[in-house]
């Protein structure tokens, strides 16, 4: 039972240059999200899903795009990456049957040049 | 707006020399407040879960516990093993989303 898996784990990019970070979990759980977390701040939630095609914005989504075409995965996408985005993102998923336990990837760390 | 507070910041602890890490939180209705362990380099990693005021849950050398605005983790006896970032967490009755304390970083000196 992998989990929560994240790809990649690290990640360097140019300011203006865009990619997906991705995340996948096999235990059938309805609920998954994406935060980052910086030193100081805590995880701070960007965004949220609450089931195969239904996705909703946490506290700061600004910058990021997501989708959920299956229960398994929920990619986030950097449009146009901005050096304020260098952070580590974790994903998480979680759901009301497991007592909304979250379970969280190893982490993506993303530097932005 | 559903808020959540960790103190102190960072605590160092001689190895046995038992503490307590605190959370204050305001939400609006409890559903749920979590503690998890974060190890450098990894994702959290769940703990407890407590759910209303007087509720206790223990684990090896730990202990969490709830008040209608505050939780505690006790940390009894600790070892060099127990040093890791200590994060809580709350989710709203009404919603299902969770916010995240900034963590207290334990160290355990042996």
């Amino acid at each position: 039972n992998a989990g929560v898996t994240q790809t990649p784990k690290f990640q360097v990019l140019k300011t203006g240059q865009s990619m997906t970070l991705q995340c996948a979990q096999d235990m059938n759980h309805e609920y998954m999200s994406w935060y980052r977390q910086d030193p100081g701040m805590g995880l701070r939630l960007i965004h949220y899903s609450v089931g195969a095609g239904i996705t909703d914005q946490g506290e700061v989504p600004n910058g990021y795009n997501v989708s959920r075409s299956t229960t398994e995965d929920f990619p986030l996408r950097l449009l146009s990456a901005a050096p304020s985005q260098t952070s580590v993102y974790f994903c998480a998923s979680s759901s009301k049957g497991r007592g909304n336990i979250q379970y969280f990837g190893a982490g993506t760390r993303l530097s932005v040049l | 707006e559903d808020q959540v507070t960790q103190s102190p910041e960072a605590l160092r602890l001689q190895e046995g020399e038992s503490s307590s890490l605190n959370c204050s939180y305001t939400v609006s209705g409890l559903r749920g407040l979590f503690w998890y362990r974060q190890d450098p380099g990894k994702g959290p990693e769940f703990l407890f879960t407590l759910y209303s005021a007087g509720e206790e849950k223990e684990k090896e050398r730990l202990k969490a516990t709830l008040t209608k605005k505050e939780s505690f983790l006790h940390i009894t006896a600790p070892k060099p093993e127990d040093s890791a970032t200590y994060l809580c967490a709350v989710q709203a009755r009404d919603g299902q989303n969770f916010v995240f304390g900034p963590g207290t970083r334990l160290s355990v000196l042996p």
